[in-house]
């Protein structure tokens, strides 16, 4: 199994422009994790699901935040508009104890 | 109060020393714990998890957890330069299935 994978890797946007990250989750496993990393904030929890269904979004910063998991395979993080302030690496993982994916380095200018 | 703190550090420790890596919790009715080391410019990665009170070892690492105190803590025996990187805790707060709360992390430096 390849793991956890994230897409892109990296992202460079000016403010204001839309940016969609994508995960897709090691097979099997019923739960997905969004998290996001500052050094100021460590590692937050914006949002998880259950078998593609949101479960707790009370991480999601603002309405700018959106997540969405149309099946198993596929769930994306979308920001719009995008501000300086997103900038992060966000991470997805999935099950349990939880499986990390490489994560997208997300910087907004 | 966070609901799970640590010492952010830098924990510095000779090479063949023990480190010893400490992180408490607030909510009294938590029942998993794990310790995640990330590597700078990595991804967290699972290392050890504890379910109940006591002494869990795996090789190198040892992990303790007491309820009573609300207290976690990580050993790292015979420390290796490769050691060094954040250490994260994070507790399964109940009530809540999979959803993990994250402390700020330990960074730990181990010199040659």
């Amino acid at each position: 199994d390849a793991g956890v994978i994230q897409s892109p890797r990296h992202e460079v946007t000016e403010m204001g422009q839309e940016v969609t990250l994508r995960c897709k989750p090691i097979s099997g496993h019923d739960y997905l994790f969004w998290y996001r990393q500052t050094m100021m904030r460590g590692l937050e929890l914006l949002i998880y699901f259950n078998n593609n269904v949101p479960i707790d979004d009370s991480g999601m910063p603002e309405d700018r935040f959106s997540a969405k998991m149309p099946n198993a395979s596929f769930s994306t993080l979308k920001i719009q508009p995008s501000e300086p302030r997103d900038s992060a690496v966000y991470f997805c993982a999935t099950r349990g104890e939880q499986f990390f994916g490489p994560g997208t380095r997300l910087t907004v200018l | 109060q966070k609901e799970v703190e640590q010492n952010s550090g830098p924990l510095s420790v000779p090479e063949g020393a023990i480190a010893s890596l400490n992180c408490t919790y607030s909510d009294r009715g938590s029942q998993s714990f794990f310790w995640y080391r990330q590597y700078s410019g990595k991804s967290p990665e699972l290392i050890m998890s504890i379910y109940s009170n006591g002494d869990k070892e795996d090789g190198r690492f040892t992990a303790q957890l007491n309820k009573a105190s609300q207290y976690v803590s990580l050993l790292i025996r015979d420390s290796q330069p490769s050691d060094s990187a954040t250490y994260l805790c994070a507790v399964n707060m109940i009530g809540n299935t999979g959803k993990l709360i994250f402390g700020q992390g330990t960074t730990l430096q181990v010199k040659p």
